[in-house]
């Protein structure tokens, strides 16, 4: 399997912010990798697929990028709506596997 | 618009079986995957299989193998996840989520429905 290493697991940030969230996979998973964000009792929201095209309707300040092995999500400036849990998720193969999140908390 | 909507909570005992249901509307059923992920209490996103309904094939994470069975209605549909032998481990909110195409990621999700495990 494919373990998906995110970091850090916390984040502090305020309002206004530039902040990076790093992936880092065992194995090289080209360039099919998604990140999401979930808050608290939601399902989770695709933000970015194939490590950097943005999902419709998802806010330009939001940004993926990387290939292989390494990923990184920017968020350029932070927003009230943007504290929250972010996975990173591998779908090269089977069996498709999540980094263990990152909870992006206001300081 | 494409909407998962799954089915009401269900509270278990250890040992039973349980079954999760997620009707798609909007979209052709057939032309995409439809994935299971669960979340435990406070924890991480956990893939355990996926069904591509147009190759009539299904994929299971090794974890659950043996003891999840995923189907699918292409005349409701709807996709169906079975769990069996419950623990209390098995206690967590389960998803449904579409992928839609190949290499494709989780772009459509259903609410969620909380199983509970407990004598």
């Amino acid at each position: 399997d494919i373990q998906m290493t995110q970091s850090p697991s916390t984040l502090s940030a305020s309002v206004g912010d530039r902040v990076t969230i790093t992936c880092r996979a065992s194995q090289s998973v080209s360039s099919w990798l998604a990140w999401y964000q979930q808050k608290p009792g939601k399902a989770p929201k695709l933000l970015i697929y194939k490590a950097s095209s943005l999902q419709s309707g998802v806010p330009s300040r939001f940004s993926g990028s990387g290939s292989g092995t390494e990923f990184t999500l920017n968020i350029s400036s932070l927003q009230p709506d943007d504290f929250a849990t972010y996975y990173c998720q591998q779908y090269n193969s089977y069996p498709y596997t999540f980094g263990q999140g990152t909870k992006l908390e206001i300081k | 618009q494409v909407q998962l909507v799954q089915s009401g909570a269900e509270v278990k005992k250890p040992g039973s079986s349980v079954k999760v249901s997620c009707k798609a509307s909007g979209g052709t059923f057939i032309n995409y995957a439809i994935s299971w992920v669960r979340q435990a209490p406070g924890q991480g996103l956990e893939w355990m299989g996926e069904i591509i309904p147009i190759l009539g094939t299904v994929n299971y994470a090794q974890k659950f193998q043996g003891r999840v069975t995923i189907t699918a209605d292409e005349s409701t549909s709807t996709a169906y996840m079975e769990l069996s032998s419950l623990r209390s481990e098995d206690t967590a909110v389960y998803f449904c989520a579409r992928v839609h195409g190949d290499y494709a990621p989780f772009d459509y999700w259903g609410q969620g429905t909380l199983v509970t495990v407990s004598s």
